[in-house]
């Protein structure tokens, strides 16, 4: 069965400190992972890929297979990055099933 | 392109009653899901549509039905509300390994 853990509802930071947003996975076979974002009231967005290797609003995240993790990292946390985030899992190739964790809110405190 | 498109927005029902979310995308995918999302739960999977002419259950589908109406439409029907089914209710769809892209959501209140 695939599983996606996010162990913290709530994470709460300064402006300008650093942030990360754990992501543990369970999965047998090469998974695609995915972090989305929904700011208050709207609809759940797209915020990256793992595949992509890419930076979205000064947002990173590196898949560690060894340690089945897929952690969300920005350097300095900004105001408007207050929302809910979400990681969510995938297998690879054809259709395949999406598997969401539970979310963490991440609160910037100004 | 208007993306992925949810009708209503907003619905209150009394126990009992019927009702049927509809939910549409132009961006020509393959597949698409319904989810309902509460708090402290995230987002459960209540059915999903892999192509044209398939669905099938997700995590949650008790008390729920789905049609594939055609390769953008895709609705969501509850056949007799209750309370428990109280929830924000969203639709997606997904082409390959680019992600799922979310509708607006409804936001159902059963009395």
């Amino acid at each position: 069965a695939q599983r996606v853990t996010q162990p913290e509802k709530l994470l709460s930071v300064f402006k300008g400190a650093p942030v990360e947003l754990k992501c543990n996975y369970s999965y047998s076979g090469s998974p695609e992972l995915f972090w989305y974002v929904q700011y208050s009231r709207q609809r759940l967005q797209l915020l990256l890929r793992h595949i992509s290797r890419e930076s979205i609003k000064g947002f990173t995240a590196d898949l560690n297979k060894g340690e089945t993790s897929f952690h969300l990292k920005k350097p300095f946390a900004q105001e408007e990055d207050s929302a809910m985030y979400y990681c969510a899992l995938s297998g690879q190739g054809g259709y395949q099933k999406v598997t969401f964790g539970i979310g963490t809110k991440l609160q910037v405190i100004p | 392109n208007a993306g992925v498109t949810q009708t209503p927005k907003f619905q209150v029902l009394k126990t009992g009653q019927s009702m049927t979310l509809q939910c549409a995308q132009d961006m020509n995918h393959n597949s698409m899901y319904w989810y309902r999302q509460d708090p402290g739960m995230g987002l459960r999977l209540i059915y999903y549509s892999a192509s044209e002419g398939t669905t099938d259950k997700g995590e949650v589908p008790n008390g729920y039905n789905v049609s594939r109406l055609n390769k953008r439409e895709f609705s969501l029907r509850l056949e007799s509300a209750a309370p428990s089914q109280t929830s924000v209710y969203f639709c997606a769809s997904s082409e390959g390994p680019a992600g799922q892209f979310f509708g607006p959501g409804t936001r159902l209140t059963v009395l």
